[in-house]
């Protein structure tokens, strides 16, 4: 049962330009989301993650916007860079004692110049 | 500080045969956690430990066993390799749970990725 969908799989996006991911999630009881980067080979490390009492959270570039009614999150990258490319995963859990992580299946970033 | 530490990077078995991945972080966390990971499947959680001495099961236990060493060391084993358990794992600690904290950021190590032929 995937908790978590993530679209689009794949995503090309020239320099410059402005990335989106979409994520969905079905567990109400989820109050973290964050979103995670993987670059090849490499274990994947934390972006930005946000709260549901807030509807967008941006840091740099990086921007999540949440909508708790839809129970849908995304993650916009704006004046994406080549050295953004990499696969990124949305994620959702509750808080408290272990907050277990379930992902979404990814999108691979390719940012072209 | 290293961070989490995975070993071995690679590894190679035959069906039937048994191993022990093995796993250490340096940050005091409370929780740590096993993943693997497989194309298109994004990481899905195997078993995970809250504290030292306890552990449970995730989402794809099946086949697999884990130990909590210490508040250090957590170990992950498969008995009787699978060609299904050809994957990627990590090992990952957060925070998570400890008295005053309320950060839920995991920390992930470099992988091990297994081959089962």
């Amino acid at each position: 049962q995937q908790q978590v969908k993530q679209s689009p799989q794949s995503l090309i996006v020239q320099k410059g330009g402005i990335s989106i991911i979409n994520c969905a999630y079905e567990n109400t009881a989820f109050d973290y989301f964050p979103w995670y980067q993987q670059f090849p080979g490499k274990g994947p490390a934390l972006l930005i993650a946000i709260r549901p009492d807030v509807s967008e959270k941006k840091e740099g570039r990086f921007t999540i916007s949440f909508n708790k009614s839809a129970k849908q999150f995304s993650l916009h990258i704006m004046d994406s860079q080549p050295g953004d490319s990499a696969t990124y995963f949305c994620a959702a859990s509750t808080t408290g004692t272990a907050s277990k992580l379930t992902f979404g299946t990814g999108t691979r970033l390719q940012v072209t110049l | 500080n290293a961070g989490v530490t995975q070993t071995p990077k690679f590894q190679v078995l035959k069906t039937g045969q048994s191993m022990t991945l093995q796993c250490a972080q340096d940050m005091n966390h409370n929780s740590m956690y096993w993943y693997r990971q497989d194309p298109g499947m994004g990481l899905r959680l195997i078993y995970y430990s809250a504290s030292e001495g306890t552990t449970d099961k995730g989402e794809v236990p099946n086949g697999y066993n884990v130990s909590r060493l210490n508040k250090r060391e957590f170990s992950l084993r498969l008995e009787s390799a699978a060609p299904s358990q050809t994957s990627v794992y990590f090992c990952a600690s957060s925070e998570a749970g400890t008295s005053g904290s309320f950060s839920y950021e995991q920390y992930f190590g470099p992988g091990t990725r297994l081959t089962v032929t």
